[in-house]
C-alpha cells in the first residue's frame, strides 16, 4: 500500500531553516508528482508547491516562492522541502501529498503523518 | 490567482443532511475535490473529480458542480462526520492547486 513518512518535528528559531523529508513506498516513486500543503495553528490548508519525481521540475505558490526549495532522490525514494528565512507564522504542520490523476485533474489520495515545524526565538 | 469561498461553519442535526458550498468563478468547468480534515491527523479525500467516491467512503458524501459553486453534501449526518471540510480545484492555467477556505461542520 502507498505509504508517505515524514520526518519529525522541528523547532527553530526566526531566520533560520528547515528541510523535512517525505519517504516513499509502495508504488513507483518517479510515476506521481508530490505536493507540499501546510496548515497553520488555526487556519487552513495552503497549498506550498509541488515537484515532478520523475524529472524533478518544480511549481512554487507565489507566496513562498523564493524562500522555498523542493527536491527529491530517486535512490531513496524521498522527497525534500526545504524553508528558508522562517518567521513565526511559518509555524505549521507541513505534509507531503502524492498526487492522484482524477479525470482532468489532480487531487491528493494519500497523505504523509504530518511535521509540525515551530518558529520560536 | 484563483480563489475559491467557502461558509466559515455549517451546523447540522443528526440524520439531516450537511450542504457545504465552494464558490469560485466558473468552477463548473473544473474538477473540484473536497477534503474531510480532523484535528491531529492527515486530510482524506472524501469525493474527487466533482462527484466521484473513493473506495471506503461512504455513500452518504456526494457532489455536484455547476456554475459558480461546487456543493459537497453530506446525508443522514453522525457525530463522527464532525469536521473542517476543504474544497479543492487544479487551475489549468497556472497548474497550481488551490484550496478553498474552509467549512467547519458541527453535528448538533
Amino acid at each position: 500500500q502507498v505509504q508517505l513518512v515524514q520526518s519529525g518535528a522541528e523547532v527553530k528559531r526566526p531566520g533560520a531553516s528547515v528541510r523535512v523529508s517525505c519517504k516513499a513506498s509502495g508504488y513507483t516513486f518517479t510515476t506521481y508528482g508530490l505536493s507540499w500543503v501546510r496548515q497553520a495553528p488555526g487556519q487552513g490548508l495552503e497549498w506550498m508547491g509541488w515537484i515532478s519525481a520523475f524529472n524533478g521540475n518544480t511549481l512554487y505558490a507565489q507566496n513562498v516562492q523564493g524562500r522555498v526549495t523542493m527536491t527529491r532522490d530517486t535512490s531513496t525514494s524521498t522527497a525534500y522541502m526545504e524553508l528558508r528565512s522562517l518567521r513565526s507564522d511559518d509555524t505549521a504542520v507541513y505534509y507531503c501529498a502524492r498526487e492522484s490523476v482524477g479525470s482532468s485533474s489532480y487531487y491528493f489520495r494519500h497523505w504523509g503523518q504530518g511535521t509540525l515545524v515551530t518558529v520560536s526565538s | 490567482s484563483y480563489v475559491l469561498t467557502q461558509p466559515p461553519s455549517v451546523s447540522v442535526a443528526p440524520g439531516q443532511t450537511a450542504r457545504v458550498t465552494c464558490g469560485g468563478a466558473n468552477i463548473g468547468s473544473k474538477s473540484v475535490h473536497w477534503y474531510q480534515a480532523r484535528p491531529g491527523q492527515a486530510p482524506v479525500v472524501v469525493v474527487y473529480d466533482d462527484s466521484a467516491r473513493p473506495s471506503g467512503i461512504p455513500e452518504r458524501f456526494s457532489g455536484s458542480n455547476s456554475g459558480n459553486t461546487a456543493t459537497l453534501s453530506i446525508s443522514r449526518v453522525e457525530a463522527g462526520d464532525e469536521a473542517d471540510y476543504y474544497c479543492q480545484v487544479w487551475d489549468s492555467t497556472t497548474e497550481v492547486k488551490v484550496f478553498g477556505t474552509g467549512t467547519k461542520v458541527t453535528v448538533l
